[in-house]
């Protein structure tokens, strides 16, 4: 059982927005950085957001972090059939001293 | 490019064992901690184990601790997990990952890229 609580789906219309919470505790987000993957069906996951709020060279805008306390908050905008897919969030938790991922979530472009 | 390519996944009976290896390339092997993540059959990221650049920090989760070894070989830019006592729950698929950053002192685990394409483990009888 994950300590990183997410959403199981959230849908919108393309070119809507859709955020994503993430929340846990003060020993994983209170005071570790956040990151968030995205898992196309039956492919690996693909790294989004690191250091809470930061984009890996060359990936759209559209996606983009935050944090606040104990949540980590996922907002992708311009939503398109392409984004549907699994997203996950992730920190290190110091007092489990191990790598703890959420519980994920759809989204669904309806 | 970097780029990490797993194998050693396969069908094996409970109680039995199975090596995964993680070939790594495009990157300074030796500068980064590794990481083994798995998914079961419909489920969600469940992380394994790290160790950090010079093996001188392993962490496991604790579902696989006491069965699971994880080690590299820094000559060879290769990353293993060996495993032990396997149960039908270690079904899953396992990934290679390499991590960088964060706030950890002992290991990096800030986040995790790239990521393997993945090696499947069966375990049934």
């Amino acid at each position: 059982q994950s300590v990183l609580t997410q959403p199981p789906s959230v849908s919108a219309a393309p070119g809507q927005k859709v955020t994503i919470s993430c929340s846990g505790s003060s020993s994983n987000i209170g005071n570790n950085y956040v990151s968030w993957y995205q898992q196309l069906p039956g492919t690996a996951p693909k790294l989004l957001i690191y250091d809470n709020d930061r984009r890996p060279s060359g990936m759209t805008d559209r996606f983009s972090g935050s944090k606040s306390g104990t949540s980590a908050t996922l907002g992708i905008t311009g939503l398109q059939t392409g984004d549907e897919a699994d997203y996950y969030c992730g920190t290190w938790d110091s007092s489990l001293s191990a790598y703890v991922f959420g519980t994920g979530t759809k989204v669904t472009v309806l | 490019e970097e780029q990490l390519v797993e194998s050693g996944g396969g069908l094996v009976r409970p109680g039995g064992s199975l090596r995964l290896s993680c070939a790594a390339s495009g990157f300074t092997f030796n500068r980064h901690s590794m990481n083994w993540v798995r998914q079961a059959p419909g489920k969600g990221l469940e992380w394994v184990s790290s160790i950090s650049g010079s093996s001188d920090y392993i962490y496991y989760a604790d579902s696989v601790k006491g069965r699971f070894s994880m080690s590299r070989d820094n000559t060879k830019n290769s990353l293993y997990l060996q495993m032990n006592s396997l149960r039908a729950e270690d079904t899953a698929v396992y990934y290679c990952a390499k991590s960088t950053g964060g706030l950890v002192p002992t290991i990096q685990v800030g986040w995790f890229d790239p990521w393997g394409q993945g090696t499947l483990v069966t375990v049934s009888s």
